[in-house]
């Protein structure tokens, strides 16, 4: 079975470009989550989907971060304006959730440099 | 928010050898999950073993089980007969409200031949 898929893989961007972050969770998976790892602030949940739902994006650092996810099988997070402290690795995980949190499955990660 | 505390930042062990990496957190949740992650130098992010709190019994998943005391909040991971694989940095994850995770800042584990 395919895993979580992310793409691209890497990208690099000059700062004030957008940038487009892209994520198809696992079949039939019906929860997604974003989330951005760096070496000072570690591991940070951004914004999280059930059933395609926004439900917590008190993670979202400011309004240059949008997301969304218009299908079951699609997400996108998007920058625009990019800054260079935006420089970090993206990840984007998902998985089945019925009640209490369930396992989550990541993508290999999205290293965004902003110069 | 919830908090996480990994107090080994890094460890090593010789290959063959037992470590256990420690963690404790704070939930108000009740009925809860916990994870234990991996991440190599690929960066991919593993899951290494799920242990569900209403369970009395510990996880245990071939070299890699948990110690976990509820009412302490402690959650540690033990490997047994460390590999050179398993080098990574470690990140325990107990829950958040919900179906969120929250990630400790990860123990570097160094496993030496």
């Amino acid at each position: 079975d395919a895993g979580v898929i992310q793409s691209p893989r890497h990208e690099v961007t000059e700062m004030g470009q957008e940038v487009t972050l892209r994520c198809k969770p696992i079949s039939g998976h019906n929860s997604l989550f974003w989330y951005r790892q760096t070496m000072m602030r570690g591991l940070e949940l951004l914004i999280y989907f059930n059933n395609n739902v926004p439900i917590d994006d008190s993670g979202m650092p400011e309004d240059r971060f949008s997301a969304k996810m218009p299908n079951a099988s699609f997400s996108t997070l998007k920058i625009q304006p990019s800054e260079p402290r935006d420089s970090a690795v993206y990840f984007c995980a998902s998985s089945f959730t019925s009640g209490s949190s369930d396992t989550q499955y990541f993508g290999p990660g999205t290293r965004l440099t902003v110069l | 928010a919830q908090t996480v505390t990994q107090s080994q930042p890094e460890m090593s062990v010789q290959e063959a050898e037992t470590v256990t990496l420690s963690c404790t957190y704070d939930t108000s949740e009740n009925n809860y999950y916990l994870f234990w992650y991996k991440q190599p130098p690929s960066r991919q992010m593993i899951l290494v073993i799920r242990q569900e709190a209403y369970k009395q019994q510990n996880a245990t998943e071939n070299r890699f089980s948990v110690n976990f005391q509820k009412a302490a909040k402690s959650f540690s991971l033990k490997i047994s007969d460390s590999q050179l694989g398993d080098t990574a940095m470690y990140f325990c994850a107990p829950p958040n409200a919900g179906n969120m995770l929250t990630f400790g800042g990860g123990t570097r584990l160094m496993v030496k031949p």
